[in-house]
Formats: C-alpha cells, structure tokens, sequence
C-alpha cells in the first residue's frame, strides 16, 4: 500500500531537548516536504527536498533542521525544541512529475 | 506561484450540491488547478485535478472557464462526512505546494 508513514504521532517534551520526528514513504518519490499547521493559519511549509542531498527552506524554517540521505526518509529535527513549536506536523512526499502529493497520519507535538 | 482566494467558509445541507470557488487570476500557461480535502487532524487529501475544462471523478467534478481565472469545485449531494476543509492550489510541478487559508465546509443534516 502506499502510503507516508511518520512517526511519532503523538510526543509531549520538554524545552531544550533534542528530538526527531521521523517521515518514510515506499512510493520512490524525489519531491518530499515537512508542514506545520497551527489554528488559523493553516498548513506552512518548513523545508523540502527535491532528491537526496538537497534540500531548501521553507515559508517556516527557523528552529528545524532536515535531512535526506535516503530518498524514502526525511526526519524533521528540533535541535532545541521551544513552546512556539507545539503544533500539528504533517510530512508529505509526491512524484515530480505531478501535484498530487500524498501526506502523513500527522505528528502532533507538545513542547512544554 | 498564482496566488489564490476562496471563500473562508460554507454552509450546507445533506443531500445538496456545494459549489466552491476559486479565484486565480494570475494563473499561468503551465499551471494546473488541484484541490485537497483535510479532516480535522488528518493531513490533506487530493480530490481532484486539471488544466482546463471539466474533470469528473468519483468524488467531485472541477470546472474551469477558457479564460481559466477561476475554477469551480463541485461536490454532489454531500453527506455529514463531507465536512471538511478544501484547498484550491494552482501551480506546475515546482517543488513548492502552497495551501492558503481553504474553504471550510460543513455539511448539517
């Protein structure tokens, strides 16, 4: 089945503590992108990837770092998380060829 | 990337068509039209997309004027479980997929 898979869905931390949420897709696409969406100012996009090794910011950036040394993973870092970040986390992959992008369950992450 | 407006919110009854539009109008040659559909907590889901025209599936119709300005999502007699909010985004294949503020629809028996 195709499909996104992140993990964790759920996450309660603490400031300051480092932590990743994992992305995987099975579908071999190049084009992959991490999104955060908060109430009232739906889905911004943080950083995205156009294949391995590359990799660009997003409307959101700051605070999250990103890798991709696979093409079906793509893990959202928070070097030093901070309550601003407690959000709803959506990863999603698509094929470059088309703008059908396929997402994540979510991640929904709390920093107290 | 075209920028885009759609109504903030839209109310409607089972059984009934609702009509969303979408206002592009700085749309460009390359651009394709596609809509979305997110529950609450879920990420967005593809419904529908096109270049021109008219496009049906088995979840929704889109319609595009010739001047391609604007697109109309049509979704056929909704029940509860169309409550949802939809996107219109419009662009190429570029890496970037911008969704806006999307239309909030909510469907009561």
């Amino acid at each position: 089945e195709a499909q996104v898979t992140q993990n964790p869905r759920y996450l309660i931390t603490v400031t300051g503590k480092k932590l990743t949420v994992t992305c995987s897709q099975n579908m071999n696409h190049e084009y992959m992108s991490w999104y955060r969406q908060d109430p009232g100012l739906g889905l911004r996009q943080i950083y995205y990837s156009m294949n391995v090794e590359v990799t660009d910011k997003g409307d959101v950036p700051e605070g999250y770092k990103v890798s991709r040394k696979e093409k079906r993973n793509f893990p959202l870092i928070l070097e030093s998380p901070s309550p601003n970040q407690t959000s709803l986390y959506f990863c999603a992959s698509r094929d470059r060829a088309n703008t059908e992008a396929f997402f994540g369950q979510g991640t929904r992450l709390t920093v107290v | 990337l075209a920028k885009t407006t759609q109504p903030i919110s839209m109310d409607s009854y089972e059984g009934q068509e609702v009509n969303i539009t979408c206002s592009h109008n700085n749309i460009a040659t390359n651009d394709y039209i596609t809509w979305y559909q997110q529950f609450p907590s879920q990420g967005p889901r593809f419904i529908i997309q096109g270049y021109k025209t008219k496009v049906t599936n088995e979840v929704a119709s889109l319609f595009i004027p010739a001047d391609r300005k604007s697109s109309t999502l049509s979704l056929p007699r909704v029940s509860l479980s169309d409550t949802a909010v939809y996107y219109c985004l419009v662009g190429d294949n570029d890496y970037k997929l911008s969704f806006g503020a999307g239309t909030t629809v909510t469907v009561r028996a």
